[in-house]
């Protein structure tokens, strides 16, 4: 069974740029969550993808934007980019089948804004 | 209000020790509860899922839930120094799949 992927594993950008983050699901899951992660914080809910629509949103303002693919991959987009976006960005996938919840994450992207 | 609380620790504990993590929310339409362990550096890693009140075991790990007291808690037992970690609580409300956070309590477990 493979596992949660995302890419790139670092990235380094410049403010006001725009970056593309990109998540493979877990074989069998057909949803994907993406969560921010700031230094000493716990994960904050971004979006989730569920059959190619978005199914829930954070407090993230619209330049945070996602896509899911038919194979459950998902993108998460982010323009403008701001000083404060830098953080482990989370990728997770579920299959919420039968009353089983239980989201597993990816290793992250660390994405460092200058 | 945060929405879950966790103390920020660290929690110290002594090789072979119960250690005691705990967690309390405020939604009382919270369904689902999970806690993750996380190694610096790295992505959380799910350890329990718990979702009806009293206590759900797996190896070395506890899980406890009480709704009636908004109370989640960890037991671990038998720590080993490579339990030292964050350790996340998460709650999941009705009718969503969206994970709220605490901060986390990191542990350590010193020889």
């Amino acid at each position: 069974e493979t596992g949660v992927t995302q890419s790139p594993t670092h990235l380094i950008k410049t403010r006001g740029q725009q970056v593309t983050l990109r998540c493979s699901s877990q074989s069998g899951h057909n949803t994907v969550s993406w969560y921010q992660q700031a230094l000493g914080q716990g994960p904050q809910f971004i979006f989730q993808y569920y059959r190619e629509e978005e199914n829930g949103r954070g407090n993230f303002p619209p330049r945070f934007s996602g896509l899911q693919f038919p194979n459950y991959s998902s993108e998460l987009n982010v323009n403008a980019l701001e000083l404060d976006d830098s953080a482990l960005y989370l990728c997770a996938s579920s299959s919420p089948l039968a009353g089983v919840y239980e989201q597993y994450f990816g290793p992250g992207t660390r994405l460092t804004v200058t | 209000q945060k929405e879950v609380e966790q103390n920020s620790g660290p929690l110290s504990v002594p090789e072979g020790a119960i250690a005691s993590l705990n967690c309390t929310y405020s939604d009382r339409g919270s369904q689902s509860f999970f806690w993750y362990r996380q190694y610096s550096g790295k992505s959380p890693e799910l350890i329990m899922s718990i979702y009806s009140n009293g206590d759900k075991e797996d190896g070395r790990f506890t899980a406890q839930l009480n709704k009636a007291s908004q109370y989640v808690s960890l037991l671990i037992r038998d720590s080993q120094p490579s339990d030292s970690a964050t350790y996340l609580c998460a709650a999941r409300t009705l009718n969503t799949d969206k994970l709220i956070f605490g901060t986390g309590t990191r542990l350590q477990v010193f020889p």
